[in-house]
């Protein structure tokens, strides 16, 4: 398709378990976001990569998340030692923009992660 | 951290009615763009408004931004039931801060029919 693809669309996992959810983003988008989303909020930043390198991962909670786009296409987060304070959808996005005015974003339909 | 904070958190209007939704941040923005998301689905862009922009319109689409406010205002006209969504708004950082897009905590609005 011509969208940003997530998978999986649903995760249920046991805590202390380690989760990798995927991004197949627009084809020719430079940039890809990932952004994590609880119920009532707003989607909160993680990571963002321009190209193969993450330009900011100040969003990163802690070191159990790590996330990677090795050929600057599709990229995965790593959950590592999961908790239940995990549990949320996690979006990705991508965009085209290359300089430092951010522009439209196109979202995927997010990964639904559950930790029992 | 938060940049973006919209007003109302909830907003329920009838069909046919105005639907005017705020948003105010912190810093210095090069833009600000609104973003509508349906229940249990990805968001999708509504429209981008540069800082050197005071009014933008997109269909029944109207977004104002005032910059010595750090201030935004979305309004829908002529409300249809299919416009029941949440609405978010989204910086980004002019000075200092990376590409990434910083969104509030939306707005969700009930159209009524």
């Amino acid at each position: 398709g011509a969208g940003v693809s997530q998978t999986p669309s649903n995760k249920v996992t046991e805590k202390g378990k380690y989760v990798e959810l995927r991004c197949d983003p627009i084809s020719g988008h430079t940039a890809l976001y990932w952004y994590r989303q609880s119920l009532g909020q707003g989607p909160e930043f993680l990571i963002y990569f321009q190209g193969t390198g993450a330009a900011d991962d100040s969003g990163l909670p802690n070191d159990r998340f790590f996330a990677v786009r090795p050929e600057g296409s599709v990229s995965t987060l790593k959950i590592q030692r999961t908790e239940r304070g995990d549990s949320a959808v996690y979006l990705c996005a991508s965009s085209l923009t290359s300089g430092r005015d951010t522009g439209e974003l196109f979202f995927g339909e997010g990964s639904r992660l559950t930790v029992l | 951290s938060q940049q973006g904070e919209e007003d109302p958190q909830a907003l329920s209007i009838q069909e046919g009615e105005n639907a005017t939704m705020n948003c105010s941040y912190k810093t210095s923005i090069n833009n600000l763009q609104w973003y509508r998301q349906n229940s249990g689905r990805g968001l999708v862009h509504l429209i981008l408004i540069r800082s050197n922009e005071r009014e933008k319109h997109s269909g029944r689409l109207r977004v104002t931004l005032d910059t010595s406010k750090k201030s935004s205002s979305l309004l829908i006209t002529a409300s249809r039931a299919a416009d029941t969504a949440s609405y978010f708004c989204a910086t980004d950082r002019a000075q200092g801060g990376s590409e990434k897009l910083v969104f509030g905590k939306g707005t969700k609005l009930t159209v009524n029919p």
